[in-house]
């Protein structure tokens, strides 16, 4: 079964620096999010992402985050300057559409720590 | 009114019997509704989704039961068994492809 790919499985980074998440979304899949979930808390919406620009994005997703399609497969998730809030699992997903009935796939997530 | 309100937080039931786990939303503008299914160190797996044009959709041991009119949704799992322990996330989608997710339940199933 296709799946969503996402690297690294876990990264720890200094308060401060940069970090870029990478997800491979599956190959014919057409919209892209990036959701996160801070430890023991509800999956919250980041960005969706179609025809390479940004659909839609929350109140999180400000001006320290960005995304970006840089080929057909990859599609990653830069915060310039990580804060010790930013620690959580970020989750990248993909769909085929929009259209009712399709759900999408979730990668199994990068769990980000900002010491 | 983007929110999904879910419950319980938590549940534990015993093999065999039936785990049932509700949300309810605000937003009429709603017209998907997915539940999913989570392990620890896992990304949430799509288990059963809904339309608002439809009152229950059952697939296997598990159904989704709709009431448009009072905004709610609840997940049945029949039959529970150990493997189903994990949390559950409902969630619910309009047009533009975001979904606002429930705060999810985890679900323990006693051998």
């Amino acid at each position: 079964e296709p799946e969503v790919t996402q690297t690294p499985s876990h990264q720890v980074t200094q308060m401060g620096q940069e970090v870029i998440l990478r997800c491979v979304p599956i190959s014919n899949h057409l919209y892209f999010y990036w959701y996160r979930q801070i430890l023991g808390q509800k999956v919250e919406f980041l960005v969706s992402f179609y025809n390479n620009e940004i659909s839609e994005k929350s109140e999180i997703f400000d001006d320290q985050f960005s995304v970006e399609r840089p080929d057909g497969s990859n599609f990653t998730l830069k915060i310039r300057s990580t804060k010790l809030e930013d620690s959580a699992m970020y989750f990248c997903a993909s769909s085929f559409s929009t259209d009712r009935d399709n759900g999408y796939t979730f990668g199994s997530g990068t769990r980000l720590t900002v010491v | 009114q983007q929110q999904v309100k879910q419950s319980p937080q938590s549940l534990i039931v015993q093999k065999g019997g039936i785990s049932i786990i509700n949300c309810a939303y605000e937003n009429t503008a709603f017209d998907y509704f997915p539940w999913y299914q989570q392990f620890p160190g896992k990304g949430p797996a799509l288990l059963i989704a809904i339309r608002p044009d439809v009152s229950e959709k059952k697939e296997g041991r598990f159904t989704i039961s709709f009431n448009k009119s009072a905004k709610q949704f609840s997940l049945h799992i029949m039959d529970s068994q150990p493997g189903d322990s994990a949390t559950y996330f409902c969630a619910a989608r309009a047009d533009a492809g975001k979904s606002t997710f429930g705060d999810g339940t985890t679900l323990t199933v006693k051998p």
